[in-house]
């Protein structure tokens, strides 16, 4: 069974920090590693996915993905309060790229 | 204002009861999916419908039934409640159904439901 492990459980940074949030998959048959924000009352919202090992980065935010250590990590330059939410790792797999496998989520919170 | 319209917000029903869980898309998405997130757990894939057709069913219990009367419309039926049904439950859609790469979601803001 794919599972998806991510650390810390809750972070509390004050702003301008630069945030480091973790994620470990369990099969190196993934495809796509996705994260998603996730506001207290709101659906996730879709932040950055990336298929290839190596980083992307858009704006803020840049995604480090290690296959060969089943790792992935979600980096926030700069953080503000507006950041604070839950940050979910989701990942699909090969031959069901319509079923994603989520994470319990980091709660962020970034203090003024 | 919100593409992904779900009805109700809150939901408190009693143990035995049958509930409908409203969702309409706005997004002209071809795919639509329910999860369910429960409390401590991670978000789970109930359900994938592609051009109102269902395509994957995870769900162990006849009890949810997936109805899409339109294309942009995929409500969920839940017989039979039990207390460990409550949960939020998230309509999402995306364009197509993932094919040889995850297409991205659009969550809506989810209904929360709570059985007594």
């Amino acid at each position: 069974q794919e599972k998806v492990q991510q650390s810390p459980e809750s972070l509390i940074v004050p702003e301008g920090a630069m945030v480091s949030l973790n994620c470990s998959f369990s099969d190196s048959a993934s495809q796509s590693i996705w994260w998603y924000q996730q506001h207290p009352g709101k659906g996730p919202k879709a932040l950055i996915s990336i298929f290839s090992n190596g980083n992307k980065k858009e704006g803020r935010l840049t995604v480090y993905l290690n296959r060969a250590s089943l790792h992935v990590s979600l980096h926030i330059k700069d953080s503000q309060p507006s950041d604070s939410a839950v940050y979910l790792c989701a990942v699909s797999y090969v031959g069901d790229n319509s079923k994603l496998i989520w994470g319990l989520g980091t709660s962020l919170v970034v203090n003024p | 204002d919100p593409k992904i319209i779900q009805k109700p917000k809150y939901l408190v029903a009693v143990t035995g009861s049958e509930k409908i869980l409203i969702c309409e898309q706005y997004l002209g998405h071809n795919a639509m999916y329910w999860y369910r997130q429960s409390a401590k757990k991670p978000l789970e894939f109930m359900f994938s419908y592609s051009y109102q057709k269902l395509m994957d069913n995870q769900t162990a219990s006849s009890r949810f039934q997936p109805q899409s009367s339109k294309k942009n419309h995929l409500d969920l039926q839940i017989t039979a409640l039990k207390p460990d049904d409550s949960a939020t439950y998230f309509c999402a859609s995306s364009q197509q159904l993932g094919g040889r790469s995850a297409e991205t979601l659009y969550f809506g803001s989810g209904t929360r439901l709570t059985v007594l």
